[in-house]
């Protein structure tokens, strides 16, 4: 079975600096899907980054990134010039490639202080 | 943009009763998926349906049931409601499962709370 763990329950950051979230996840697929969802308060979740397993460039959407690592089982997020926008809870999570079911982590809450 | 829709947004309920959920995926999804999360848990899957078929299945109890109409909708019936039951229930659509973008696009949610 699939897993993903996010070790960090909460981070913060100043607003305009750059924060990483963490997260590692173990499967014995090799095709398969990893995201990164953002919830903010009292609002749906909704698709923050997303990347393909068989692709080895780190997937970037404007001021987000993730560092992908394979072989170590490794996802992280780094987002750059932080908005107070962007508080919220973060969740890291996988899907295999076909499927129908994304496990979720338990999610990192990020404050973005001014 | 036409998001997915959930009805009731907010639902009480007393222990043993019966509720039902209902979720409006987006045009043309086929695929329709439930999360449960308790007040500040990651979202727990449930079950999924691909064209009207139940497609996977997670930590749904038996008390819990669900289908996918020839709509598309999906509605999520649990009954025998125990306290443990409170908690938000999302509903996400996606094209053909997990075989395009992966994507899941979620609704606002239905807030269960069970007295």
């Amino acid at each position: 079975a699939q897993t993903v763990t996010q070790s960090q329950p909460e981070m913060s950051v100043q607003e305009a600096e750059t924060v990483t979230l963490s997260c590692t996840y173990d499967t014995s697929e090799s095709n398969y899907y990893l995201f990164w969802y953002k919830q903010p308060p009292s609002r749906q979740m909704i698709l923050v980054i997303r990347q393909e397993a068989y692709k080895q460039q780190n997937a970037t959407e404007n001021r987000f990134s993730v560092n992908f690592q394979k072989a170590a089982k490794s996802f992280s997020l780094k987002i750059s010039d932080s908005q107070l926008g962007d508080t919220a809870m973060y969740f890291c999570a996988f899907m295999n490639t076909g499927g129908f079911k994304t496990i979720f982590g338990a999610g990192t809450r990020l404050f973005v202080k001014a | 943009a036409a998001g997915v829709i959930q009805s009731p947004r907010h639902l009480i309920k007393e222990k043993r009763e019966t509720a039902t959920l209902k979720c409006y995926p987006i045009p043309r999804h086929d695929t329709v998926y439930w999360y449960q999360q308790g007040p500040g848990q990651d979202p727990q899957f449930l079950i999924s349906f691909y064209e009207k078929m139940q497609s996977d299945k997670g930590s749904i109890p038996d008390r819990f049931s669900a289908q996918q109409f020839s709509d598309y909708h999906s509605e999520l019936n649990m009954s025998s409601l125990e306290l443990g039951d409170s908690a938000l229930y999302f509903c996400a659509s996606s094209s053909y499962g997990g075989a395009t973008t992966g994507e899941l696009f979620f609704g606002e949610g239905s807030r269960l709370t069970v007295l």
